[in-house]
Protein backbone atom coordinates (compact mmCIF):
# COMPACT_ATOMS: atom_id res chain seq x y z
CA UNK A 1 0.00 0.00 0.00
CA UNK A 2 0.91 3.10 -1.17
CA UNK A 3 2.12 5.69 1.62
CA UNK A 4 2.81 8.89 1.86
CA UNK A 5 3.64 10.69 4.99
CA UNK A 6 3.22 14.12 6.23
CA UNK A 7 5.54 14.64 9.59
CA UNK A 8 3.58 17.39 11.10
CA UNK A 9 -0.25 17.74 11.15
CA UNK A 10 -1.03 21.19 13.12
CA UNK A 11 1.05 23.35 12.93
CA UNK A 12 0.91 26.85 14.49
CA UNK A 13 3.66 29.74 13.53
CA UNK A 14 4.06 33.02 14.36
CA UNK A 15 4.71 35.48 11.10
CA UNK A 16 7.85 35.92 9.61
CA UNK A 17 9.63 32.40 11.00
CA UNK A 18 10.82 30.19 8.97
CA UNK A 19 8.44 26.98 8.45
CA UNK A 20 9.19 23.39 6.83
CA UNK A 21 6.76 21.07 6.13
CA UNK A 22 8.56 17.79 5.38
CA UNK A 23 7.09 14.84 3.21
CA UNK A 24 8.24 11.39 2.79
CA UNK A 25 6.99 8.29 0.15
CA UNK A 26 7.85 4.73 0.59
CA UNK A 27 6.77 3.90 -3.23
CA UNK A 28 9.88 5.11 -5.08
CA UNK A 29 8.23 7.41 -7.01
CA UNK A 30 9.87 9.70 -9.27
CA UNK A 31 7.02 12.60 -8.65
CA UNK A 32 6.20 14.51 -5.57
CA UNK A 33 4.27 17.19 -5.12
CA UNK A 34 3.26 20.09 -2.88
CA UNK A 35 -0.50 21.42 -3.19
CA UNK A 36 -2.39 23.84 -1.14
CA UNK A 37 -5.89 23.20 -0.09
CA UNK A 38 -8.21 26.09 0.60
CA UNK A 39 -12.18 26.32 0.31
CA UNK A 40 -13.42 27.02 -3.08
CA UNK A 41 -10.10 27.10 -4.53
CA UNK A 42 -9.96 23.34 -4.84
CA UNK A 43 -5.96 22.00 -4.65
CA UNK A 44 -3.48 24.41 -6.39
CA UNK A 45 -0.45 23.24 -7.00
CA UNK A 46 2.79 25.07 -5.97
CA UNK A 47 5.92 23.35 -7.15
CA UNK A 48 6.57 19.54 -8.38
CA UNK A 49 9.98 17.72 -8.28
CA UNK A 50 10.25 15.15 -10.89
CA UNK A 51 13.48 13.94 -9.68
CA UNK A 52 15.98 14.56 -6.95
CA UNK A 53 16.98 17.99 -7.04
CA UNK A 54 15.00 19.16 -9.93
CA UNK A 55 12.00 21.70 -8.94
CA UNK A 56 9.23 22.92 -11.00
CA UNK A 57 6.69 25.97 -10.27
CA UNK A 58 3.18 25.02 -10.12
CA UNK A 59 0.26 27.44 -10.29
CA UNK A 60 1.06 29.42 -6.65
CA UNK A 61 4.99 29.54 -6.08
CA UNK A 62 5.02 32.99 -4.41
CA UNK A 63 6.52 32.65 -0.88
CA UNK A 64 7.48 29.17 -1.13
CA UNK A 65 10.59 27.06 -1.85
CA UNK A 66 11.07 23.65 -1.82
CA UNK A 67 13.98 20.81 -1.64
CA UNK A 68 14.45 17.67 -2.54
CA UNK A 69 17.76 15.56 -1.68
CA UNK A 70 16.65 12.34 -1.56
CA UNK A 71 13.94 10.38 -3.71
CA UNK A 72 11.84 9.52 -0.82
CA UNK A 73 11.67 13.20 0.36
CA UNK A 74 9.92 16.49 -0.56
CA UNK A 75 10.18 19.88 1.69
CA UNK A 76 8.25 22.78 1.25
CA UNK A 77 9.64 25.93 2.72
CA UNK A 78 8.31 28.90 4.06
CA UNK A 79 11.22 31.51 3.99
CA UNK A 80 9.16 34.12 6.03
CA UNK A 81 5.53 32.95 7.25
CA UNK A 82 2.93 34.94 6.20
CA UNK A 83 -1.20 35.27 7.45
CA UNK A 84 -2.17 34.92 4.20
CA UNK A 85 -0.28 31.58 4.36
CA UNK A 86 -2.85 29.56 6.66
CA UNK A 87 -4.15 26.81 5.06
CA UNK A 88 -4.01 23.16 4.44
CA UNK A 89 -0.80 21.62 2.74
CA UNK A 90 -1.17 18.49 0.89
CA UNK A 91 2.01 16.43 -0.51
CA UNK A 92 1.91 13.74 -3.22
CA UNK A 93 3.69 11.34 -5.11
CA UNK A 94 3.33 9.28 -8.66
CA UNK A 95 4.96 7.83 -10.77
CA UNK A 96 7.21 10.03 -13.89
CA UNK A 97 5.42 9.66 -17.26
CA UNK A 98 2.76 11.08 -18.92
CA UNK A 99 -0.79 11.61 -17.82
CA UNK A 100 -2.27 9.02 -16.60
CA UNK A 101 -0.40 8.15 -12.84
CA UNK A 102 -2.56 8.37 -10.19
CA UNK A 103 -1.63 10.54 -8.08
CA UNK A 104 -1.32 9.29 -4.10
CA UNK A 105 -1.65 11.97 -1.56
CA UNK A 106 -0.60 12.36 2.34
CA UNK A 107 -2.94 13.06 5.21
CA UNK A 108 -2.28 17.04 4.85
CA UNK A 109 -0.64 19.28 7.33
CA UNK A 110 -3.09 22.17 8.87
CA UNK A 111 -0.81 25.13 8.61
CA UNK A 112 -1.86 28.37 10.84
CA UNK A 113 0.29 31.70 10.42
CA UNK A 114 -0.49 34.15 13.79
CA UNK B 1 -2.32 26.16 -19.45
CA UNK B 2 -5.10 24.01 -18.46
CA UNK B 3 -7.94 25.42 -16.43
CA UNK B 4 -10.88 23.14 -14.79
CA UNK B 5 -13.99 24.37 -13.53
CA UNK B 6 -16.16 22.41 -11.42
CA UNK B 7 -20.43 22.72 -10.66
CA UNK B 8 -22.36 23.17 -8.26
CA UNK B 9 -19.64 24.04 -5.32
CA UNK B 10 -22.42 22.23 -2.75
CA UNK B 11 -24.91 19.24 -3.44
CA UNK B 12 -27.66 17.55 -1.20
CA UNK B 13 -29.21 14.24 -1.72
CA UNK B 14 -31.66 12.24 -0.28
CA UNK B 15 -30.17 9.14 0.36
CA UNK B 16 -30.71 6.43 -2.44
CA UNK B 17 -31.26 9.50 -4.84
CA UNK B 18 -28.63 10.17 -7.61
CA UNK B 19 -26.14 12.74 -7.46
CA UNK B 20 -24.84 14.60 -10.54
CA UNK B 21 -20.67 16.67 -10.77
CA UNK B 22 -20.15 18.30 -13.82
CA UNK B 23 -16.40 19.40 -15.05
CA UNK B 24 -15.25 21.25 -17.78
CA UNK B 25 -11.07 21.79 -19.12
CA UNK B 26 -10.03 23.77 -21.73
CA UNK B 27 -7.19 22.31 -23.25
CA UNK B 28 -8.17 20.15 -26.06
CA UNK B 29 -4.70 18.07 -25.56
CA UNK B 30 -5.90 16.89 -22.25
CA UNK B 31 -6.41 13.07 -22.06
CA UNK B 32 -6.90 11.77 -18.39
CA UNK B 33 -9.28 12.84 -16.21
CA UNK B 34 -9.76 11.28 -12.91
CA UNK B 35 -12.19 11.94 -9.94
CA UNK B 36 -10.68 11.98 -6.05
CA UNK B 37 -12.87 11.77 -2.79
CA UNK B 38 -11.94 13.34 0.32
CA UNK B 39 -13.56 12.42 3.31
CA UNK B 40 -13.34 14.87 6.17
CA UNK B 41 -10.05 15.38 7.78
CA UNK B 42 -8.49 12.14 5.34
CA UNK B 43 -6.67 12.36 2.67
CA UNK B 44 -8.34 12.57 -1.52
CA UNK B 45 -8.27 9.27 -3.01
CA UNK B 46 -8.65 8.00 -6.62
CA UNK B 47 -12.23 7.26 -7.06
CA UNK B 48 -12.34 6.66 -10.67
CA UNK B 49 -10.78 7.51 -13.90
CA UNK B 50 -11.44 8.15 -17.29
CA UNK B 51 -9.41 8.03 -20.30
CA UNK B 52 -9.85 10.26 -23.61
CA UNK B 53 -10.41 6.82 -25.90
CA UNK B 54 -13.66 6.36 -23.81
CA UNK B 55 -16.54 7.95 -23.54
CA UNK B 56 -18.16 6.04 -20.29
CA UNK B 57 -16.97 4.06 -17.37
CA UNK B 58 -18.44 2.65 -14.10
CA UNK B 59 -17.73 0.77 -11.36
CA UNK B 60 -20.67 -0.34 -9.31
CA UNK B 61 -22.36 2.57 -7.76
CA UNK B 62 -20.53 5.19 -9.60
CA UNK B 63 -19.82 6.59 -13.02
CA UNK B 64 -17.74 8.92 -14.85
CA UNK B 65 -18.76 9.94 -18.77
CA UNK B 66 -16.75 12.18 -20.89
CA UNK B 67 -17.74 14.03 -23.96
CA UNK B 68 -14.48 15.59 -25.88
CA UNK B 69 -16.17 17.83 -28.16
CA UNK B 70 -17.98 19.80 -25.26
CA UNK B 71 -14.80 19.20 -23.72
CA UNK B 72 -16.89 18.37 -20.17
CA UNK B 73 -16.92 15.46 -17.91
CA UNK B 74 -19.00 13.70 -15.09
CA UNK B 75 -19.64 12.10 -12.27
CA UNK B 76 -22.64 10.10 -11.55
CA UNK B 77 -23.35 8.28 -8.26
CA UNK B 78 -26.37 6.00 -8.25
CA UNK B 79 -28.02 4.88 -4.95
CA UNK B 80 -26.19 7.57 -2.74
CA UNK B 81 -25.50 6.53 0.86
CA UNK B 82 -24.27 8.44 3.58
CA UNK B 83 -20.87 7.12 3.23
CA UNK B 84 -20.64 9.28 -0.37
CA UNK B 85 -21.15 12.59 1.95
CA UNK B 86 -17.36 13.99 1.11
CA UNK B 87 -15.75 16.52 -1.09
CA UNK B 88 -15.17 15.43 -4.72
CA UNK B 89 -12.51 16.64 -6.93
CA UNK B 90 -12.13 16.44 -10.38
CA UNK B 91 -9.16 16.89 -12.35
CA UNK B 92 -7.63 16.94 -16.13
CA UNK B 93 -4.07 16.40 -17.26
CA UNK B 94 -2.73 17.16 -20.67
CA UNK B 95 -0.68 14.94 -22.54
CA UNK B 96 2.49 14.59 -21.42
CA UNK B 97 2.57 16.88 -18.84
CA UNK B 98 5.03 16.57 -15.89
CA UNK B 99 2.56 18.10 -13.39
CA UNK B 100 -0.08 15.72 -14.10
CA UNK B 101 -3.16 17.33 -12.85
CA UNK B 102 -4.96 20.51 -12.76
CA UNK B 103 -8.11 19.92 -10.27
CA UNK B 104 -11.57 21.59 -9.92
CA UNK B 105 -12.54 23.59 -7.30
CA UNK B 106 -14.33 20.80 -5.21
CA UNK B 107 -18.26 19.79 -4.66
CA UNK B 108 -19.01 18.84 -0.92
CA UNK B 109 -21.73 16.19 -1.41
CA UNK B 110 -23.91 15.69 1.26
CA UNK B 111 -25.98 12.59 1.61
CA UNK B 112 -29.14 13.69 3.77
CA UNK B 113 -30.44 10.36 5.94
Amino acid sequence: DVKVTQSSRYLVKRTGEKVFLECVQDMDHENMFWYRQDPGLGLRLIYFSYDVKMKEKGDIPEGYSVSREKKERFSLILESASTNQTSMYLCASSLVGTAGNTIYFGEGSWLTVV
Amino acid sequence: GENVEQHPSTLSVQEGDSAVIKCTYSDSASNYFPWYKQELGKRPQLIIDIRSNVGEKKDQRIAVTLNKTAKHFSLHITETQPEDSAVYFCAASPSGSARQLTFGSGTQLTVLP
